[in-house]
C-alpha cells in the first residue's frame, strides 16, 4: 500500500459544482496534514492545513478522519481558477520534518 | 521579500556531464529541502537540511550531493548526469518541524539529461 493514495482524476465539474477529493495514508502515527495546490508546471503552494477537528476557509473545507485514516478536501461553488492538481501531504513525524507527497487529483472547473 | 529563488530555471546536460542546482531562501528558514518530481508521481525527497552545516538524505539521494555553508543557501550538485535525473527539481524551505510546518518552495528547474 503506498504511504499517501490520491485518485488521480481528472474530475471534470461544471462552474458552480461541489467536488470533493480523498486521500488515504497508511502510517497511523502520522502527525500533520495538508493540502497544497499545484498549477501546472509551476511549484506546489499551500491551500491549507488539516486539522483534527476539521477546519473551513472559505469555499474550502478540510477533514480528517483518523479512524480510518484519510483527509478530504470539499470545495463549493467551483470557479475556473479552481482548475489545478491538489496534493495531499502527511507529516509521518520524527526529525527532519520529512513529508511524504500524493500523487495528486487533478480538477477541471469547465464553463 | 523574494522568498525561495532557485537557478536555473530550465538545463539541458548531456549524459556524465555534472552540474549545481542553487537554492537560495532569504526567511531566515532553518529548514531546507530538494525534492524532485516525475511525471505522475509525488514529489520525492532528495535531501534536506535541519540547519547550516548539517544534511541528511531523504528517500532518492544516489547520484546527488548537497552542501548547506550558510543558512540562505542549500544547492544541489549532480555528478556524472543520467537521464534517470531527467525531471523538475524543487528547493523548499520551512521555519520548523512537526505539526505546523508549511513548505514555501521554488519555482523550480527543469532538467534534462540526453
Amino acid at each position: 500500500r503506498k504511504e499517501v493514495e490520491q485518485d488521480p482524476g481528472p474530475f471534470n465539474v461544471p462552474e458552480g459544482a461541489t467536488v470533493a477529493f480523498n486521500c488515504t495514508y497508511s502510517n497511523s502515527a502520522s502527525q500533520s496534514f495538508f493540502w497544497y495546490r499545484q498549477d501546472c508546471r509551476k511549484e506546489p503552494k499551500l491551500l491549507m492545513s488539516v486539522y483534527s477537528s476539521g477546519n473551513e476557509d472559505g469555499r474550502f473545507t478540510a477533514q480528517l478522519n483518523r479512524a480510518s485514516q484519510y483527509i478530504s478536501l470539499l470545495i463549493r461553488d467551483s470557479k475556473l481558477s479552481d482548475s489545478a492538481t491538489y496534493l495531499c501531504v502527511v507529516n509521518g513525524g520524527g526529525g527532519g520534518n520529512k513529508l511524504t507527497f500524493g500523487t495528486g487529483t487533478q480538477l477541471k472547473v469547465e464553463l | 521579500n523574494a522568498g525561495v529563488t532557485q537557478t536555473p530555471k530550465f538545463r539541458i546536460l548531456k549524459i556524465g556531464q555534472s552540474m549545481t542546482l542553487q537554492c537560495t531562501q532569504d526567511m531566515n528558514h532553518n529548514y531546507m529541502y530538494w525534492y524532485r518530481q516525475d511525471p505522475g508521481m509525488g514529489l520525492k525527497l532528495i535531501y534536506y537540511s535541519v540547519g547550516a552545516g548539517i544534511t541528511d538524505k531523504g528517500e532518492v539521494p544516489n547520484g546527488y550531493n548537497v552542501s548547506r555553508s550558510t543558512t540562505e543557501d542549500f544547492p544541489l550538485r549532480l555528478e556524472l548526469a543520467a537521464p534517470s535525473q531527467t525531471s523538475v527539481y524543487f528547493c523548499a524551505s520551512s521555519t520548523r518541524t512537526g505539526v505546523a510546518s508549511v513548505l514555501t518552495f521554488g519555482a523550480g528547474s527543469r532538467l534534462t539529461v540526453l
